[in-house]
């Protein structure tokens, strides 16, 4: 079992539309979590932090269950610049804070 | 400019060549990791330098990959003997030792022919 799991997609959908992604983690003594964004044939770059409490940034929230080693990602009001892939990633903590990625999903917004 | 910067961005070798990539972190972090991407997935795990010391190496660094950071500033992958199957993406991140996620230089694209 992969320690980080996404559904890889891709999700296409119209501009405008919320849309929801998940991804599960395995070593439960993870303590950080994140999103990344990662652009066709550039770096990922960080777009949030997971909190216990749940937390939002603009038309982005993010959650995080820890009983169920679940985090989640919404997008509302998608625009055409969202399209991307978006990497779950959770640290390891008895490894230097290490982090560990999932496959990604690729998002895909549509006119 | 204060990112991770990495060089170069692009190297085309031929199979069994030795290749060397540099990574230049942002000044005040003390960790810098290496990942390798394939096409399609996420990065990989390499192996990671708390200040000049390496501190973990994952078990996809073969014999043939090896990883300095001789000052605790920039650091250097080698791949000797370059394998077809060595052609990926090496991103290079690096952060503080707090819990801040890692900051990724843009890369060194791989192809080995």
């Amino acid at each position: 079992r992969k320690e980080v799991e996404q559904d890889p997609g891709p999700f296409n959908v119209p501009e405008g539309a919320t849309v929801a992604f998940n991804c599960t983690y395995s070593n439960s003594a993870s303590q950080s979590f994140f999103w990344y964004r990662q652009d066709c044939r550039k770096e990922p770059k960080l777009l949030m932090s997971v909190y216990s409490s749940g937390n939002e940034d603009g038309r982005f929230t993010a959650q995080l269950n820890r009983a169920s080693q679940y985090i989640s990602l919404l997008i509302r009001d998608s625009k055409l610049s969202d399209s991307a892939t978006y990497l779950c990633v959770v640290n390891r903590p008895n490894a230097g804070n290490m982090l560990t990625f999932g496959g990604g999903t690729r998002l895909m917004v549509k006119p | 400019d204060t990112g991770v910067s990495q060089d170069p961005r692009h190297k085309i070798t031929k199979r069994g060549q030795n290749v060397t990539f540099r990574c230049d972190p942002i000044s005040e972090h003390n960790r810098l990791y290496w990942y390798r991407q394939t096409l399609g997935q996420g990065p990989e795990f390499l192996t990671y330098f708390q200040n000049e010391a390496q501190l973990e190496k994952s078990r996809l660094l073969s014999d043939r990959f090896s990883a300095e950071r001789p000052k605790g500033s920039f650091s250097t992958l080698e791949i000797q003997r370059t394998e077809q199957g060595d052609s990926a993406m090496y991103l290079c991140a690096s952060s503080s030792i707090s819990r801040d996620p890692g900051y990724f230089g843009p890369g060194t694209r791989l192809l080995v022919l």
